[in-house]
């Protein structure tokens, strides 16, 4: 079983649209979790980071469900500059971040 | 202007070649990172550097052989690679705090490398 888990999509939406992406992971003592975007042919930056009582920020909303092992994002009122691909990560203390294969969203007009 | 910066930004090189990507941030960190990105696949962690010590070496050829003279350097080797090597190289930079794995990663733009 993969470490960390995602829809590879693409995901295909129109301006305006709500999306949502699901992530899963296997080790349990994974303690700090990340979404991170990625745009083409550029490297990796963090979009936000994830907290058990959920984050937002602006149109992300960000939610993690321990129990379950799986992380959230859901991006509202969808622009075309957040086309893009999204990574899930999640670290366990002293250790470096593991990474998601990636969720592919392409907005269009 | 991420703080971190790799060079070259491409490379071509031949399987008999020897060349070395370099990686230099400017954030004051205390660990370095080296990953590979190849078309399909998560980012693959490579190797850890932290406080200039090598602490996770996750099973990587030996043809990369990697190097971390001070805190804000980090160099990666390449000898006799594979075509199957071809691949972006990132370097990425962090702020380790005993206790607390909640610290953000800064990523280089990237090596792009073909090898033929």
């Amino acid at each position: 079983r993969k470490e960390v888990e995602q829809d590879p999509g693409p995901f295909n939406v129109p301006e305006g649209a709500t999306v949502a992406f699901n992530c899963t992971y296997s080790n349990s003592a994974s303690q700090s979790f990340f979404w991170y975007r990625q745009d083409c042919r550029k490297e990796p930056k963090l979009l936000m980071s994830v907290y058990s009582s959920g984050n937002e920020d602006g149109r992300f909303t960000a939610q993690l469900n321990r129990a379950s092992q799986y992380i959230s994002l859901l991006i509202r009122d969808s622009k075309l500059s957040d086309s893009a691909t999204y990574l899930c990560v999640v670290r366990q203390a002293g250790t470096a971040l593991i990474f998601g294969k990636g969720t592919t969203l392409s907005v269009s007009s | 202007e991420t703080g971190v910066t790799q060079t070259p930004r491409h490379l071509v090189m031949g399987m008999t070649n020897k060349k070395s990507l370099k990686c230099e941030q400017h954030l004051g960190h205390n660990a370095m990172y080296w990953y590979k990105q190849s078309a399909k696949k998560p980012l693959e962690l490579m190797f850890v550097y932290s406080l200039e010590e090598r602490v996770e070496n996750n099973s990587v050829p030996s043809r990369f052989s990697p190097e971390c003279p001070n805190s804000s350097h980090l160099f990666l080797h390449l000898h006799t690679l594979q075509p199957e090597d071809s691949a972006l190289y990132l370097c990425a930079s962090s702020q380790e705090i005993t206790g607390t794995s909640d610290t953000e990663a800064f990523f280089g733009q990237g090596t792009r490398l073909t090898v033929v």
